[in-house]
């Protein structure tokens, strides 16, 4: 199984703040990597596809960047809306895992 | 409105037997491969299974392989997922999720407690 490890685990950042998520897969996945939010008490949103494709209608400071086996999820300007454990997820084989989330709060 | 609305989630013995059921509205979801992927309390995200669109090809994580079946209805427009032999490791939220891996809708999840 193709292990997703994700860093930090959670962090605390001011609004307008530039915030950086990482995610390394064991094994070599190409672009085949997603991002979903998750709020709190709400079911997960997919923010971001292939790696780095925007899904329609997230916000442009959302951005995802990476290939191989490393990733980053950057938010450019943190606003109170991203509160929320984001996590990544491999689309290349079976079986499909996400990473562990990362927590993201406002100071 | 495109959702998925899931049910059949409640309490259930060790060793008993629950169906989710998944209701898709706004598309069609006989068009897409769909997944269930579910949550323990306060954790992280797992995929259970997917099926292919027209039912012949399905996949589960090993943890569920022998005891849940994943399967759908594409005249009704719904997705089932029969458990059976229900530990309490599959205590969780249940999400239906439209896609194979590719999981772009998510419904709001059932909640499936295992437990005497």
């Amino acid at each position: 199984d193709i292990q997703m490890t994700q860093s930090p685990s959670s962090l605390s950042a001011s609004v307008g703040d530039r915030v950086t998520i990482t995610c390394r897969a064991s094994q070599i996945i190409s672009s085949n990597l997603l991002w979903h939010q998750q709020r709190p008490g709400e079911a997960p949103n997919l923010l971001i596809y292939a790696a780095s494709t925007l899904r329609s209608g997230v916000p442009s400071r959302f951005s995802g960047s990476g290939s191989g086996t490393d990733f980053t999820l950057t938010i450019s300007s943190l606003q109170a809306e991203d509160v929320a454990t984001y996590y990544c997820q491999h689309n290349n084989s079976y079986p499909r895992t996400f990473g562990q989330g990362t927590r993201v709060e406002i100071k | 409105e495109v959702q998925l609305v899931e049910s059949g989630g409640g309490l259930v013995q060790p060793g008993g037997s629950l169906r989710l059921s998944c209701g898709g509205s706004g598309f069609t979801l006989s068009s897409h491969w769909m997944s269930w992927v579910r949550q323990a309390a306060g954790k992280g995200l797992e995929w259970v299974a997917n099926i292919k669109p027209d039912g012949s090809v399905r996949n589960y994580v090993d943890s569920v392989k022998g005891r849940f079946t994943i399967s759908r209805d594409n005249a009704k427009n719904s997705l089932s997922l029969q458990m059976s032999s229900l530990r309490a490791g599959d205590t969780a939220v249940y999400y239906c999720v439209r896609g194979g891996g590719h999981f772009d809708l998510w419904g709001q999840g059932t909640l499936v407690t295992v437990s005497s």
